[in-house]
């Protein structure tokens, strides 16, 4: 199996601009995981899908942000408007089970910058 | 709510030097525990784990024993490589708590010098 994959690798955008990260997990995976990793915060966990249904968001910072899982093999993570603050390394994972013995695996990420 | 707390980094060793990274957590439940690894530019992937107390998890000369006694799972290699030059990360997950959600702790830079 490729692993998760995840695009685009980098994106550099300007302020307001919209922005939307994709994810295909492993395939066979039913839950899917998104995270945010900067500096000060270190890993977030910003939502998490089963089965392609959002179960827990609470980790979305505000409503400029959005994810979607329209299939077993696609998700999106959308913010709109970008905001500099925004500006981290998003991460992808996918578990095949929400055990917690279970081990995730995790994308390459994709850096955003927001000018 | 269950926490994770790792040694402040970066760690710099020379090659073949031993190396620790402590880890204690808090649990409310019987957590399952984890250390993960990010080489540069890279995203995390599972290096070892554990799931009950006194188990020992290992990898690529990694060790790490779960102490429920002392709620630690410090991570161990006798003898790191220029190639153990990463970010390490101890994590837990609890049923008991947030729904066994993967909780990390803010992660140990190590150096491995020539």
């Amino acid at each position: 199996d490729a692993g998760v994959i995840q695009s685009p690798r980098h994106e550099v955008t300007e302020m307001g601009q919209e922005v939307t990260l994709r994810c295909k997990p492993i395939s066979g995976h039913d839950y899917l995981f998104w995270y945010r990793q900067t500096m000060m915060r270190g890993l977030e966990l910003l939502i998490y899908f089963n089965n392609n249904v959002p179960i827990d968001d609470s980790g979305m910072p505000e409503d400029r942000f959005s994810a979607k899982m329209p299939n077993a093999s696609f998700s999106t993570l959308k913010i709109q408007p970008s905001e500099p603050r925004d500006s981290a390394v998003y991460f992808c994972a996918s578990s095949l089970s929400g055990e917690p013995t279970d081990t995730q695996y995790f994308g390459p990420g994709t850096r955003l910058t927001v000018l | 709510g269950n926490s994770v707390t790792q040694m402040e980094g970066p760690v710099t060793l020379s090659e073949e030097a031993f190396l620790t990274i402590n880890c204690t957590y808090t649990a409310t439940g019987y957590p399952s525990l984890f250390w993960y690894v990010q080489y540069p530019g890279e995203g995390l992937q599972l290096l070892l784990k554990a799931t009950k107390a006194d188990d020992k998890g290992s990898n690529k000369g990694f060790e790490a024993t779960y102490r429920k006694e002392t709620t630690s799972f410090h991570l161990e290699k006798g003898s790191v490589q220029v190639s153990d030059s990463a970010v390490y990360f101890c994590a837990l997950s609890d049923l008991a708590d947030s729904w066994g959600k993967l909780q990390f702790g803010a992660g140990t830079q190590v150096v491995v010098t020539p």
